[in-house]
């Protein structure tokens, strides 16, 4: 069964480090997304990409993320210079179609943790 | 805004009880529901989903009823298993905007033999 796969599962960076979390969504899907959950917090919806643009970002999707669909398989967040507060689950996922027909699959999350 | 409120976990329960979850969401327009679970080790999966009121998802004998007067969307089971331990989200997609999923917290839910 097709499925979103993440790298790193888990990375560990100190504060000001660069940081790229890599996703490889399913490979007919068309819409790609970025969500996070910092621990014991809510899932929070980052970014949506479609057509190789951003189409939705939420006010946490600041100038320090970017993403990127370098090669038209993989879907990457780039967090520019990291503070204590990124530390989080980070999920991507990706559809066929907008939500409301369509189904969002998720990857399995990569933790990021800033020291 | 948009928000969902589901209810804290862990919920621990023993084989073949009911399961009920609570969720309640804040929203304007009719949203689109969900319930998304993940197992250990795993991403999130849709579980099941209701677009309109009255709608009922159903999927692996987990239920959830788009209740629009009481802004609800509990999710139940009649007889939970070993392998229904997972974390369970609820989410919304709001009417506009809708590439985007508001979820809850999460709900541990733990099953013992």
């Amino acid at each position: 069964e097709p499925e979103v796969t993440q790298t790193p599962s888990h990375q560990v960076t100190q504060m000001g480090q660069e940081v790229i979390l890599r996703c490889v969504p399913i490979s007919n899907h068309l819409y790609f997304y970025w969500y996070r959950q910092i621990l014991g917090q809510k899932v929070e919806f980052l970014v949506s990409f479609y057509n190789n643009e951003i189409s939705e970002k939420s006010e946490i999707f600041d100038d320090q993320f970017s993403v990127e669909r370098p090669d038209g398989s993989n879907f990457t967040l780039k967090i520019r210079s990291t503070k204590l507060e990124d530390s989080a689950m980070y999920f991507c996922a990706s559809s066929e179609a907008l939500i409301k027909s369509g189904e969002l699959f998720f990857g399995e999350g990569s933790r990021l943790t800033v020291l | 805004g948009n928000s969902v409120t589901q209810m804290e976990g862990p919920v621990t329960l023993s084989e073949e009880a009911f399961l009920t979850i609570n969720c309640t969401y804040t929203a304007t327009g009719y949203p689109s529901l969900f319930w998304y679970v993940q197992y250990p080790g795993e991403g999130l999966q849709l579980l099941l989903k209701a677009t309109k009121a009255d709608d009922k998802g159903s999927n692996k004998g987990f239920e959830a009823t788009y209740r629009k007067e009481t802004t609800s969307f509990h999710l139940e089971k009649g007889s939970v298993q070993v392998s229904d331990s997972a974390v369970y989200f609820c989410a919304l997609s709001p009417n506009t905007g809708f590439q985007k999923l508001v979820f809850g917290t999460g709900t541990r839910l733990l099953v013992s033999p």
